[in-house]
């Protein structure tokens, strides 16, 4: 069985741009959550959605950050625009409810200059 | 605010000991809990979860929890290198809007 896929693995970009990420959970997963990890820090959550539903974004600032979920797999989030303190390892985890039993994608390590 | 608290380490054991995890959390109508390995520059992995009161073995691991204290501990038995890695607590919140709130993790390592 395939794991959750994340892309790109590494980006590096200036402040002030935009970036995105994209998330593909293990198939049949229906809950899909997006976290973001500071260096020494757990897990964050940003967002988390039920088949295409987000149901939790509480977390997420939505000035800058965007989410999509379309026809209920794949996800990619967005910033737009990217600041320095945006630098973090972004992940992407699937269940196939809403449920601690989450599985990890490898993330996305984004650098921010 | 709901919190997990974790001595973030190092906890340091030579290979062979008994490695003991803990952590806190500080709301009380949490359910569910769960431990989570994390290699360095790698993704979380579960490892344990448990839901009631008491002990839970599985293989060399063993996790316990006391409600009433809100505590919760991961035991490693028979150490090895390859355990040395951050260990992440985690609990789900209580109430409609589920959510894994995760502690900031305790880097362990295991010397041969």
């Amino acid at each position: 069985e395939a794991g959750v896929v994340q892309s790109p693995r590494y980006k590096i970009i200036e402040k002030k741009q935009p970036v995105a990420f994209w998330c593909n959970p293990i198939s049949g997963h229906n809950t899909l959550y997006w976290y973001l990890q500071n260096l020494g820090q757990g897990p964050e959550l940003l967002i988390r959605y039920e088949n295409e539903e987000a149901v939790d974004d509480s977390q997420l600032p939505k000035d800058r950050f965007s989410a999509e979920r379309l026809k209920g797999v794949d996800s990619t989030l967005k910033i737009q625009p990217a600041e320095l303190g945006d630098s973090a390892v972004y992940l992407c985890a699937s269940s196939l409810t809403m449920s601690g039993y989450q599985y990890f994608g490898p993330g996305t390590r984004l650098l921010v200059l | 605010q709901k919190e997990v608290e974790q001595n973030s380490g190092p906890l340091s054991v030579p290979e062979g000991a008994i490695a003991s995890l803990n952590c806190t959390y500080s709301d009380r109508v949490s359910q569910s809990f769960f431990w989570y390995r994390q290699y360095s520059g790698k993704s979380p992995e579960l490892i344990m979860s448990i839901y009631s009161n008491g002990d839970k073995e599985d293989g060399r691991f063993t996790a316990q929890l006391n409600k009433a204290s809100q505590y919760v501990s991961l035991l490693i038995r028979d150490s090895q290198p390859s355990d040395s890695a951050t260990y992440l607590c985690a609990a789900t919140s209580g109430g409609s809007n589920y959510k894994l709130t995760f502690g900031k993790g305790t880097l362990l390592t295991v010397n041969p």
